[in-house]
């Protein structure tokens, strides 16, 4: 079946403008989550949805990230007033019910500060 | 907090040899313990994990990797690594809660 899914791949934006980052999740998995890869780092954990809301949120930077899973589907990552900063590599996971541990990635959007 | 560490940043060896990755993490209670592979141009895949039972866990593709609690550690084994095997393999940690938490990563090359 399809993957997890993420628009755009690629994002250039300039420093001071907003930003909106899409993830379409495997179908029927209730747990979404966001992770942001800097250059020559793991993963770090952004934020997880269980269902329509955030259960955890606590690896968003500051205030002008934010994100949304309206339908408990599709999640938006939004980042407001972007810096050079926040030039990364966003991935998107989803795990299926009753399997909570197991995530699922996307390929992720390069997101370009300039 | 949690954290997780791999030992070697790169790591070059040739085909048909043996590779072992280091991963050490820091929390002392009930872990699920994962090592994620990402190949050249695509994304992150699930190489094996472990949650309970026997702590000589089989993956996809000959890997293994052995759950040692004493030693907070759960390092990657391939007896004979092929060039196929050139990618960036992630060791992952999700204990407290669902998040996981990766190490910083180690880029191995093989060269055929």
């Amino acid at each position: 079946g399809a993957g997890v899914s993420q628009t755009p791949s690629n994002k250039v934006t300039e420093k001071g403008k907003y930003v909106e980052l899409r993830c379409d999740p495997i179908s029927g998995h209730t747990a979404l989550y966001w992770y942001r890869q800097s250059l020559g780092q793991g993963p770090e954990f952004l934020i997880y949805f269980q269902g329509t809301g955030a259960a955890d949120d606590s690896g968003l930077p500051n205030d002008r990230f934010f994100a949304v899973r309206p339908e408990g589907s599709v999640s938006t990552l939004k980042i407001q007033r972007t810096e050079r900063g926040d030039s990364a590599v966003y991935l998107c996971a989803s795990s299926p019910a009753g399997s909570y541990n197991e995530q699922f990635f996307g390929p992720g959007t390069r997101l370009t500060v300039l | 907090a949690q954290s997780v560490s791999q030992h070697n940043h790169h790591v070059i060896l040739s085909e048909a040899a043996s590779l072992e990755l280091g991963c050490n993490y820091s929390y002392g209670g009930t872990v699920n313990l994962f090592w994620y592979v990402q190949y050249p141009g695509q994304h992150l895949q699930l190489l094996l994990k472990y949650f309970s039972g026997d702590p000589l866990v089989k993956g996809i593709k000959g890997f293994e990797a052995e759950f040692i609690k004493s030693k907070f550690s759960f390092n990657l084994r391939k007896p004979s690594v092929q060039w196929s095997d050139t990618a960036e393999y992630f060791c992952a940690v999700n204990s407290p809660g669902n998040k996981l938490t990766f190490g910083g990563g180690t880029r191995v090359l093989v060269k055929p």
